[in-house]
């Protein structure tokens, strides 16, 4: 089964509107990164979160390992928060992504 | 100035066709290396990945081929394209079990 699993899969929200972005891992990890990817496909990195919480603006990432999961909150969103969020989960060796959730904040 | 640089940005191929792809990573010393691939609406899938100068290890076969012929460069290859080739290539490296870099990226298509 996906090792990683992101939810929701995609999401519509008005401006102004928060969202939660929830990471679910069945594997053991030592880090866990959020990305945006860009509509030409290239990497932003949000947070390297292994552990606690995150903030930075307005977005906080908050990781809990012994519950397997990670959140990403986006307050009062824009419309250029638009886009695809991704989170990655490393061992020694692998990274593996989730399939990503598609949010689309409408004006 | 960039630590992570790939090359080339955007290729168009013919199937059939041989393929090199480059990385290069300045001012790090023995970083883990990766190469990533994602169909259009697919999920990213790593590749290979590398701690070693001449030492690469393969996660997902795709008909591609990878080396690492310096500390510095990572190469994703093959002699003969196939269409399911098309995608996005990404290169990524890091050191320790610490937060991961990752290129820009190159655009293949393959017609």
């Amino acid at each position: 089964g996906q090792q990683v699993q992101q939810s929701p899969a995609s999401l519509v929200l008005q401006e102004g509107e928060n969202a939660e972005l929830q990471c679910n891992f069945s594997t053991s990890l030592n880090s866990m990164q959020w990305f945006y990817q860009r509509p030409g496909g290239s990497l932003v990195s949000l947070f390297y979160n292994p552990s606690g919480t995150k903030q930075s603006g307005r977005l906080t990432s908050t990781t809990v390992i012994k519950e397997r999961r990670s959140s990403l909150h986006i307050s009062s969103s824009q419309t250029t928060d638009s886009g695809t969020y991704l989170c990655a989960i490393t061992n020694a060796y692998k990274v593996i992504f989730g399939k990503g959730t598609h949010l689309h904040v409408l004006p | 100035a960039q630590t992570i640089h790939q090359w080339p940005v955007a290729e168009i191929k013919a199937v059939g066709s041989p393929l090199s792809l480059g990385c290069t990573i300045k001012g790090k010393s023995s970083p883990n290396l990766y190469w990533y691939w994602q169909a259009t609406g697919g999920t990213l899938q790593q590749l290979f990945y590398s701690i070693t100068v001449g030492q690469v290890e393969s996660v997902v076969q795709l008909n591609l081929s990878a080396s690492r012929p310096k500390d510095d460069q990572f190469i994703l290859s093959t002699e003969k394209l196939l269409l399911s080739h098309s995608g996005f290539y990404l290169c990524a490296w890091r050191q320790g079990g610490t937060e991961v870099f990752f290129g820009k990226g190159t655009r293949l298509t393959v017609v």
